[in-house]
């Protein structure tokens, strides 16, 4: 069965500083990856969503992910910021022959100022 | 991106009392929907995946004759929740993705379910 492992839970940075959370899912075959985010009060939003070909995706608001098969990693990185990021994280995985999106538990980001 | 919109945001219903939640794909055919819940300052847990026209196929542990999922239409799945109690109070959270191997899947605004 597919699962995804969300390495941080809590995450606090200051404006400016750099952002990575880990992501490690387990599935042998083809995945599909995905990062979506929550701001308080709001609904899930897309951030970046991996299928095949480059790794390294760029995806809204300056945030970037790099699909590492060997690790079954999926890290989302940010190189700068804002207190306007301050929000929940999830990352997500659907496996190739698999119809359903599996989240991880989340990383609670807060971003001082 | 695509449109689903879930309805209502909110509700608040008497112990005992049947609830339902309708999800809409506004722009595109979803031919799967999926239903999740999610506690508060948790993940999305899914609880099930309907494919239209055909029965939804339920997560381990979610009673399907509690949680009744209906997709009769490319465009809309609802969930009832039925003989409702307090315990069943939760976000509930759907999302529609169209048929394809490397489609994504739009999630609705989220239903918050208070039962009293």
């Amino acid at each position: 069965a597919q699962s995804v492992s969300q390495h941080n839970h809590h995450v606090i940075l200051s404006e400016a500083a750099s952002l990575e959370l880990g992501c490690n899912y387990s599935y042998g075959g083809t995945v599909n990856l995905f990062w979506y985010v929550q701001y308080p009060g709001q609904h899930l939003q897309l951030l970046l969503k991996y299928f095949s070909g480059d790794p390294l995706v760029k995806g809204i608001k300056g945030f970037e992910a790099e699909f590492i098969k060997s690790k079954f990693s999926f890290n989302l990185r940010k190189p700068s910021v804002q207190w306007s990021d301050t929000a929940e994280y999830f990352c997500a995985v659907r496996g190739g022959g698999y119809n359903k999106l599996i989240f991880g538990a989340g990383t609670r980001l807060a971003v001082h100022p | 991106g695509a449109v689903v919109s879930q309805h209502p945001s909110w509700v608040i219903c008497k112990s005992g009392t049947s609830v339902k939640i309708e999800c809409r794909s506004l722009d595109f055919q979803a031919t799967t929907m999926f239903w999740y819940r999610q506690f508060p300052k948790q993940s999305l847990m899914l609880m099930a995946t309907s494919n239209e026209g055909s029965k939804a196929t339920y997560e381990q542990g979610v009673e399907k004759d509690k949680f009744l999922i209906n997709h009769a239409s490319l465009t809309l799945s609802t969930l009832t929740v039925t003989s409702a109690h307090p315990e069943d109070s939760s976000f509930y959270i759907c999302s529609a993705r169209q048929q394809g191997p490397n489609t994504e899947a739009f999630f609705g605004q989220g239903t918050r379910l208070t039962v009293v």
